[in-house]
């Protein structure tokens, strides 16, 4: 069955700290990738996506994702984490083919960033 | 501010009644979306509109019901609600299937 796993549930970095979030997913075929992040009672902002071409992609808030299509990952990295960064962060996955495409999402990283 | 607009931002309802949640897409977006976001099914996918056509459905239940219309708004009925339906609804927009989606502030619909 077609999934995606956010193997952690909840990570701790300190202010200034490098980070990655670990996403893998299982489909037939690679999909169009994404990372959103939710903070406390928001919506869900686009950080960054891949659909083809260069497997590292630049996102907004200094963000960037690293597509490895021989591990099914598309991990998350910040070189220095800043206190506002703190919320939830969910890698989600869109089939490649169809018309249709509904996001698929993973179970969330919730990140807390101490001082 | 991603451009799609929800309303309302809180609702709170008793069981049985029915609701209607409303979503504008961004400017020039034809496909809209409905996820649901609940503590013990995190973020599922509802039901996708694409220019006033159903393009595809999740685990939507049948007491659900959607539809996109002429100028591109969209509304999601709930009826005979439960306790169970609590939870954030998200209304997304993109330019087409093939384009990333831009989420709403959502929905957060209580059922006492």
């Amino acid at each position: 069955a077609q999934s995606v796993t956010q193997p952690d549930i909840h990570i701790t970095v300190s202010e200034g700290a490098s980070l990655e979030l670990r996403c893998n997913y299982s489909y037939g075929a690679t999909p169009y990738l994404f990372w959103y992040v939710q903070s406390p009672g928001q919506g869900l902002q686009l950080l960054l996506k891949y659909f083809s071409g260069d497997t590292l992609v630049q996102g907004i808030k200094g963000f960037e994702a690293e597509f490895k299509r021989s591990q099914s990952s598309f991990n998350l990295r910040k070189p220095s984490v800043h206190w506002s960064d703190a919320a939830e962060y969910f890698c989600a996955v869109v089939p490649y083919t169809g018309t249709a495409s509904k996001l698929t999402f993973g179970t969330g990283t919730r990140l807390q960033v101490t001082l | 501010d991603s451009g799609v607009t929800q309303t309302p931002k809180h609702l709170i309802t008793a069981t049985g009644q029915r609701v209607t949640l409303r979503c504008s897409p961004r400017s020039g977006d034809l496909s809209v979306y409905w996820y649901q976001q609940s503590l013990d099914q995190g973020l599922q996918f509802l039901i996708q509109y694409y220019n006033g056509e159903e393009r595809a459905k999740g685990n939507i239940l049948e007491r659900f019901s959607a539809q996109q219309f002429p100028d591109l708004h969209s509304e999601l009925n709930l009826s005979s609600l439960e306790l169970g339906d609590s939870a954030l609804y998200f209304c997304a927009s993109s330019l087409s299937p093939k384009y990333e989606q831009y989420f709403g502030p959502g929905t957060r619909l209580t059922v006492t």
